[in-house]
């Protein structure tokens, strides 16, 4: 079964550090470009950042920018995203996505809450 | 880059068919082909519905299409079912690598 199981959320002061995990399954993890894409307590979809195969080419929203950094282990079959400088207003469930236009597998999200 | 503007909310009744729309500029949905849809129903992971405007996914009733016309990208649902009860997110790929989403359309089937 091709499957996305994200992990790593939780509750962090403002201005602190979490990072994130996806593991990937059922699938050649190596063949997709992968995402990051989340969702603000009762908000819509907003993307945060994407790699390529290869990771040779990483790209981020600007709410992020700077700030979050992608990261993927394809001996792993993982795709990571360090947040950093968090603010209250990244509070949201973050899901790991496959693929570069459309997205076509979803994991199941994590939460992060952003509060002191 | 701004999101994408699609209507708060939308409805019909069985069997009727709706459509959503999803408007952008000529930077990003009137720019490229690759505008998607996603359908959300309350507590779950989205799921793509249409992508590269008006191509459907394995599994995807063909209930479900999708078409453009300049900046203005749709949604279309026929014959309305209660299980089509959901959000709806458009996206587009919005230029300079960066991916826009719509703001989410609340589908009710009355």
């Amino acid at each position: 079964e091709v499957q996305l199981v994200e992990s790593g959320g939780g509750l962090v002061k403002p201005g602190g550090s979490l990072r994130l995990s996806c593991a990937a399954s059922g699938f050649t993890f190596s063949s997709y470009s992968m995402n990051w894409v989340r969702q603000a307590p009762g908000k819509g979809l907003e993307w945060v950042s994407s790699t390529s195969r290869d990771s040779n080419y990483k790209y981020y929203g600007d709410s992020v920018k700077g700030r979050f950094t992608i990261s993927r282990d394809n001996a792993r079959d993982s795709l990571y995203l360090q947040m950093n400088s968090l603010r209250a207003e990244d509070t949201a469930v973050y899901y790991c996505t496959r693929g570069s236009d459309a997205f076509d597998i979803w994991g199941q999200g994590t939460m992060v809450t952003v509060s002191s | 880059q701004s999101a994408l503007t699609q209507p708060p909310s939308a409805s019909g009744s069985p069997g009727q068919s709706v459509t959503i729309s999803c408007t952008g500029t000529s930077s990003d949905v009137g720019g490229y082909n690759y505008v998607s849809w996603y359908q959300q129903h309350p507590g779950k992971a989205p799921k793509v519905m249409i992508y590269e405007v008006n191509k459907r996914p394995s599994g995807v009733p063909d209930r479900f299409s999708g078409s453009k016309s300049g900046n203005t990208a749709s949604l279309t649902v026929s014959g309305l079912q209660v299980e089509d009860e959901a959000d709806y997110y458009c996206s587009s790929y919005g230029g300079r690598n960066n991916l826009l989403f719509g703001g989410g359309t609340k589908l009710t089937v009355l």
